[in-house]
């Protein structure tokens, strides 16, 4: 059983440069939500995919931000000009549609220097 | 506006005995609760979650209850063990949504 597997785990950049994080889903979910998470707070929601369809997103993902899923598998997350405020683990989920519980892969930390 | 509240940022308790750690929320449209637990430097596990409909969940050690009426859940690990040290996340979804809003965390720490 392969859970959500996120790449890299660890990304240091200067500011201004762009990233740009990978996210496999468990297989057999349909669903792949990400997530951002700061020091002392709970895990913050960014957008969700339904197969290739990206049916909802936060507030938090400004125009520098930008999500893709297209076949439905794996995900990207990509960061452009990246600020400092952007520091943070970025977490990536999987789940069903019909269920929901979402299970969550081990994260990539950013740091922006 | 924090919709999920853990209100206890840390608790401490000793081996065997049961552990409480509790959510308050404030949007009666959320109809389904999770908790989930983290380590550090790994993504959040999922442990226990309950839809809106029933007020009690258990499996195994941990049992989640629901009080809609007052907006506040909270789960119960009994016995406590070394390894439930971590933090702990509740979290909130509502029927017209894929987002999950979380609450700050609690700190547990078992004490052997």
């Amino acid at each position: 059983d392969t859970g959500v597997s996120q790449d890299p785990r660890h990304k240091i950049t200067k500011r201004g440069q762009n990233v740009t994080f990978r996210c496999d889903p468990i297989s057999e979910h349909n669903r792949l939500y990400w997530y951002r998470q700061t020091l002392g707070q709970g895990p913050e929601f960014l957008t969700y995919f339904q197969n290739e369809a990206q049916l909802e997103k936060s507030r938090l993902l400004s125009d520098r931000f930008s999500a893709e899923r297209p076949k439905g598998s794996f995900s990207t997350l990509e960061i452009q000009r990246t600020e400092q405020g952007d520091s943070a683990m970025y977490l990536c989920a999987s789940g069903g549609s019909f269920y929901n519980e979402q299970f969550f892969g081990p994260g990539t930390r950013l740091t922006v220097l | 506006d924090q919709q999920v509240k853990q209100n206890s940022p840390s608790l401490s308790v000793q081996e065997g005995r049961i552990s409480i750690l509790n959510c308050d929320y404030t949007n009666s449209m959320f109809d389904y609760f999770l908790w989930y637990k983290k380590y550090p430097a790994e993504g959040p596990t999922f442990l226990i979650s309950i839809s809106s409909i029933k007020d009690k969940n258990e499996d195994g050690r941990f049992t989640v209850f629901l009080n809609k009426s007052a907006k506040h859940l909270s789960l119960h690990i009994v016995p406590s063990q070394p390894g439930d040290s971590a933090v702990y996340f509740c979290a909130a979804k509502g029927s017209n949504t894929g987002k999950l809003i979380f609450g700050q965390g609690t700190t547990l720490q078992v004490k052997p």
